[in-house]
């Protein structure tokens, strides 16, 4: 089955500074990689998501990279602020459009002032 | 629209006992998934109903647990018994489509 990994666990940066979370996928069939933003008591909450057709999107201050060759992808937090701290979860999924998601171990980000 | 809801929000039972999680999806959506997340680690994969029918139950740990989802609308997951190592954030999800939307999640702690 699918094999997700992601690195850093935690990362701290300073306001305005970028941050950059990467993973990894096992499956070369997997065709959909979303990133979930969880908060202090709440569920993850969807922020980005790239198919396998594209390599890059951006939404405001957040990108996200895939490399397929690689079977990697990333998230790109650019001029961070206190309200982007928070564990953030990648995940692939491969199959029909409604399968499961397999999910990172999550990465802590500490934004500070 | 109203999001993905759970109930209760926090449970803590006895090695033994049992316990009943309960999740409303996003109206509309055909597609409710169980996952879990235990000890800080990932969040996996428990199961998957398409309507009333259960598409893939592949990550359901053992017959200790038990999912329904009566009349293809909100769905139950039943711990019966419960033991220390089922304690961990159960999240539900629903989707339409490719985008899962997930709920706050139960913690459910076993002592």
């Amino acid at each position: 089955g699918e094999n997700v990994e992601q690195h850093p666990s935690t990362l701290s940066v300073q306001e305005g500074d970028s941050a950059v979370i990467k993973c990894t996928y096992s499956d070369s069939a997997s065709n959909y990689f979303p990133w979930y933003k969880q908060e202090l008591g709440k569920g993850p909450q969807l922020i980005i998501d790239i198919r396998s057709n594209v390599g890059e999107k951006k939404d405001q201050r957040i990108a996200v990279t895939l490399n397929k060759t690689a079977k990697h992808f990333s998230l790109h937090i650019t001029e961070t602020q206190p309200e982007d701290s928070a564990v953030y979860f990648c995940a692939a999924k491969y199959g029909g459009t409604a399968s499961k998601l397999t999910f990172g171990t999550g990465t802590r980000l500490q934004v500070t002032l | 629209e109203a999001g993905v809801t759970q109930f209760p929000s926090h449970s803590v039972i006895e090695k033994g006992q049992t316990v009943t999680l309960r999740c409303d999806p996003i109206s509309g959506h055909d597609n409710l998934y169980w996952y879990r997340r235990v000890m800080g680690k990932e969040i996996k994969f428990l199961l998957h109903f398409v309507k009333e029918s259960k598409q893939d139950e592949s990550g359901m740990p053992n017959n200790r647990f038990l999912a329904e989802r009566t009349g293809g609308t909100y769905s139950t997951l039943k711990v019966q018994p419960a033991e220390l190592e089922d304690s961990g954030v159960y999240f539900c999800a629903s989707s339409q489509s490719s985008e899962q939307y997930f709920g706050p999640g139960t913690r459910l702690t076993v002592t």
